[in-house]
């Protein structure tokens, strides 16, 4: 099971939105609406930011958001702000024969 | 508020076994509805899944792993823990454990722990 590929990096200034892609395949992203995306900060645990594609739990800021098309996600980040900078990873449920989850690399957001 | 917490030895000799335990707290590992699960992350490397086991006990491992896991749950003591055998430096990251919404998302992550494949 290959890893879900994301850029290794994008930037923006305050204010402005950013959109981090997740491309896989269609026994994962593209057949299951159960991507997730978790937020890293240096040194700390990921934490859950968007699920089921574009649910966001309680707490989360609206200003961020999930779609998908195809075998394609994206996390959108609206109105980026200083805090938001942190790594961000999208998940993917790939199946119930095999029962596995499958990581996206990894992007690097960059508050300029 | 459930919360996660990992312990167990954070340096390993290659060839040997890592052994980590994730206690919960303020929760259940019993509810239905949610698996627990295994994830790590080597030093300025992306996350990998290791795997989970339901709170029936049934388990799932990444393929790639699978020769090496075994997750187990202890409900007397509300934890579950993994036994990865044959370790190198190639096993040397931040272990963590989370609560999965099956068959969704990891919805709580423990802090982690780190640990250090080395002679």
């Amino acid at each position: 099971q290959s890893a879900l590929t994301q850029p290794r990096s994008v930037s923006g200034s305050p204010g402005q939105s950013v959109t981090i892609s997740c491309t896989g395949t269609s026994s994962d992203v593209g057949g299951y609406n159960y991507v997730s995306w978790y937020q890293q900060h240096p040194g700390k645990a990921p934490k859950l930011m968007i699920y089921d594609v574009s649910k966001r739990p309680s707490g989360v800021p609206d200003r961020f958001s999930g779609s998908k098309s195809g075998n394609t996600a994206s996390l959108t980040i609206s109105g980026l702000q200083a805090e938001d900078e942190a790594d961000y990873y999208c998940c993917s449920y790939a199946g119930s024969y095999i029962h596995n989850y499958v990581f996206g690399t990894g992007t690097k957001v960059t508050v300029l | 508020q459930l919360q996660l917490q990992e312990s167990g030895s954070g340096l390993v000799k290659p060839s040997q076994t890592l052994s980590l335990t994730c206690a919960v707290s303020g929760g259940s590992i019993s509810s239905g509805g949610y698996s627990w699960s295994w994830i790590r992350q080597p030093p300025g490397k992306g996350l990998e899944w290791i795997g989970y086991i339901y709170h029936s006990g049934s388990t799932y491992y990444n393929p790639s792993l699978k020769s090496r896991v075994t997750i187990s749950v202890d409900r007397s003591k509300n934890q579950f823990s993994l036994k990865l055998s044959s370790v190198t430096a190639a096993d040397t990251a931040v272990y963590y454990c989370a609560r999965v919404v099956v068959p969704s998302y990891m919805d709580v992550w423990g802090k982690g722990t780190t640990v250090t494949v080395s002679s």
